[in-house]
């Protein structure tokens, strides 16, 4: 099975910062590996697939880069509404496996 | 408008059986992937399973011979059969169409398994 590691697993912020999550693949998974954001008591939400390309109705403030086995999530400007936790998955190959996730809250 | 609904969580005791409905809407389940994750108290998100249209099914190792995807078409909604319930498949059970551009998820169903 494919691991995925994240880090940090916790950030401290404040708002307007600029914040990168790492997330790691334990073998190369092209570019098959989505970003998701959750908050407490609620359902996940899509954020970033194919590591790159934006789901809809997603600010632009977030993005994703890389491609085999390291990939970031940036999020350009932190806002109130972004403090959450942020999960990586990679679909590659089977079992499709998540990150243990960044749990970003307030400085 | 893009929903995905889930129903038929609930307390049941270990070894027991249940079903989860997952009802679509604004799409057609049929042609569609359909992902399962669950995420246990205080826990991270676990993949569970994923369906594809052509009826290929792939399970998580934790879950494999226990738990069955199926469809109803006329009713375009996806079950998802758990039998021989553990008390560690206790979790917030979510159905979700994943890796594209307008993805959904729906708002999950608790399963809670205790004697």
């Amino acid at each position: 099975d494919i691991q995925m590691t994240q880090s940090p697993s916790s950030l401290s912020a404040s708002v307007g910062d600029r914040v990168t999550i790492t997330c790691r693949a334990s073998q190369g998974i092209s570019n098959y590996l989505a970003w998701f954001q959750q908050k407490p008591g609620k359902a996940p939400k899509s954020l970033i697939y194919a590591a790159t390309s934006l789901q809809s109705g997603v600010p632009s403030k977030f993005s994703g880069s890389g491609s085999g086995t390291d990939f970031t999530l940036t999020i350009s400007s932190l806002q109130p509404e972004d403090f959450a936790t942020y999960y990586c998955q990679q679909y590659n190959s089977y079992p499709f496996t998540f990150g243990p996730g960044t749990k970003v809250d307030i400085k | 408008e893009v929903q995905l609904v889930e129903s038929g969580g609930g307390l049941i005791q270990p070894g027991g059986s249940l079903r989860l409905s997952c009802a679509a809407s604004g799409f057609t389940v049929s042609s569609s992937s359909i992902t399962w994750v669950r995420q246990a108290p205080g826990k991270g998100l676990e993949w569970v399973s994923v369906t594809y249209s052509g009826g290929n099914t792939y399970y998580a190792d934790s879950v494999k011979g226990r738990f069955t995807i199926s469809r109803d078409n006329s009713k375009n909604t996806l079950f998802l059969q758990i039998n021989s319930l553990r008390v560690e498949d206790t979790a917030v059970y979510y159905c979700a169409r994943l890796y594209s551009p307008a993805d959904s998820w729906g708002q999950g169903t608790l399963v809670t398994v205790s004697s």
